[in-house]
């Protein structure tokens, strides 16, 4: 089993919806960020967040240590949203960060 | 602007050649990194480097080669060890290593092996 398993692989949806994708992970974490990779490969930076709730813009994150588990949430939904979405972790005490298989959304005009 | 440039964009190469691949950055960062992401798998870390002089291996760092002889740069040295080399490469850095530091991405190289 992966440190960290994101779902869904793949989400497709028309625009305006409301978007979920979930990051779950197994082990104790200093830091989980969020990350978004566009159709030619740059990754842009998201979300760093230990505890709580984030948001910026139409983005929202939320972490729950105990259960180990965060969600992006996508609120009215847009084609330019479309990209690959990757959840990383940061271990106590690690000096790198564990990457999920990331998730592949494609909103529909 | 401040940012990290990776260069080229796409890179073709033989087999049995030695490639390397640029990593600059203006940020400041003490930390660089390289990671490799193939299709359907999750990024993973070739090599990092904390600082000027001193770098780890990550997870797979064998058929790979880095310096940081100064601290804007990070070239990553592909070898002909390396099996399967054809993969996009992203290098990243950070202000430091630890829970609190966000890192930033390149764009990424796309290297095919013929």
């Amino acid at each position: 089993k992966n440190e960290v398993e994101q779902s869904p692989q793949n989400l497709t949806a028309q625009e305006g919806e409301f978007i979920t994708i979930n990051c779950s992970y197994s082990v104790g974490i200093s830091a989980l960020h969020w990350l978004q990779q566009h159709p030619g490969g740059g990754i842009v930076s998201l979300f760093m967040l230990s505890s709580g709730k984030k948001k910026h813009g139409r983005l929202i994150a939320t972490i729950n240590i105990q259960e180990k588990h965060s969600s992006l949430h996508i609120t009215a939904s847009h084609p330019r949203d479309s990209a690959v979405y990757i959840c990383a972790v940061r271990g106590w005490g690690a000096q790198k960060l564990v990457f999920g298989q990331g998730t592949r959304l494609t909103i529909n005009p | 602007d401040g940012g990290i440039t990776q260069s080229p964009k796409y890179l073709f190469r033989k087999e049995g050649q030695n490639v390397t691949l640029s990593c600059e950055q203006n940020l400041n960062h003490d930390a660089m990194y390289w990671y490799r992401q193939d299709p359907g798998q999750g990024l993973r870390l070739i090599y990092y480097s904390q600082i000027v002089n001193d770098f780890q291996k990550g997870d797979i760092a064998e058929g790979y080669s880095v310096s940081r002889e100064k601290k804007e740069s990070f070239p990553l040295t592909v070898t002909s060890a390396q099996k399967n080399p054809t993969a996009f490469y992203l290098c990243a850095s950070s202000l430091g290593t630890s829970g609190s530091n966000e890192q930033f991405f390149g764009p990424g190289t796309r290297l095919t092996v013929l």
